[in-house]
């Protein structure tokens, strides 16, 4: 069973880059796309980005600006740059297999933007 | 511009069944959606895929229970018998063009 975990600081100063990694475990970073997505508390999902195995990227229009998403197949984890952030990038972020059928998930987690 | 509508909330009682839709922009009605249940507290887990022809494939372990549909532009999720456990939201998500989209989500609630 594919298993998807996130890892980082839980706490970002406002105009700092927050970086997020995605361990991937029970199957290989290859061959598949690779997705973020974030979710303020008590709201709903966003799409943030994707990556597939060999490099290539799209991201959403709203944060193309500021995001990263980059893959390391040698290590079989991707990760999550956003840059700038202010208090509106405070939410839960997930990783997630796929940008069709998101089919595994991480659990998850927070990222507070604060001083 | 790719968009999916969901209605806020629903409820229905325990044991009975509950249809919830999924409604995709004018233009877009060959899209495939993907449907996704956020139970509290937890982070969001796969159903299935919905095609729009009405065939589907559910993710591993979902109980037959849950089934997916599609008429036109709208794109269903019905879940039969609900449980206490089926409580959360749902939300549906699609692609195109390199983009992804997700809905605003339905919170269920089971009574």
């Amino acid at each position: 069973q594919v298993q998807l975990q996130e890892s980082g600081p839980g706490l970002v100063r406002p105009s700092e880059t927050l970086s997020l990694t995605c361990s991937v475990s029970g199957g290989s970073i290859h061959s598949y796309s690779w997705s973020w997505i974030r979710q303020p508390p008590g709201e709903g999902l966003e799409w943030i980005g994707y990556v597939y195995s060999t490099g290539i990227t799209n991201y959403s229009p709203s944060l193309q600006s500021r995001v990263t998403i980059s893959v390391d197949t040698s290590k079989n984890q991707f990760s999550l740059t956003l840059r700038s952030v202010t208090a509106a990038d405070t939410a839960f972020y997930y990783c997630a297999r796929g940008d069709q059928n998101m089919e595994f998930w991480g659990q998850g987690t927070l990222v507070a933007v604060s001083s | 511009q790719l968009v999916l509508t969901q209605s806020p909330s629903a409820s229905a009682s325990l044991g009975a069944s509950v249809k919830l839709t999924c409604t995709l922009s004018s233009g877009h009605s060959r899209y495939a959606i993907a449907w996704h249940q956020q139970q509290p507290e937890k982070g969001p887990r796969y159903l299935m895929r919905v095609n729009s022809d009405g065939s589907h494939s559910k993710g591993d372990g979902i109980p037959d229970r849950f089934s997916g549909s599609s008429s036109g532009t709208e794109r269903h999720l019905t879940i039969s018998r609900l449980q206490s456990e089926d409580e959360g939201d749902y939300y549906c998500q699609t692609w195109g063009s390199g983009i992804v989209v997700f809905g605003g989500g339905t919170k269920l609630t089971v009574l």
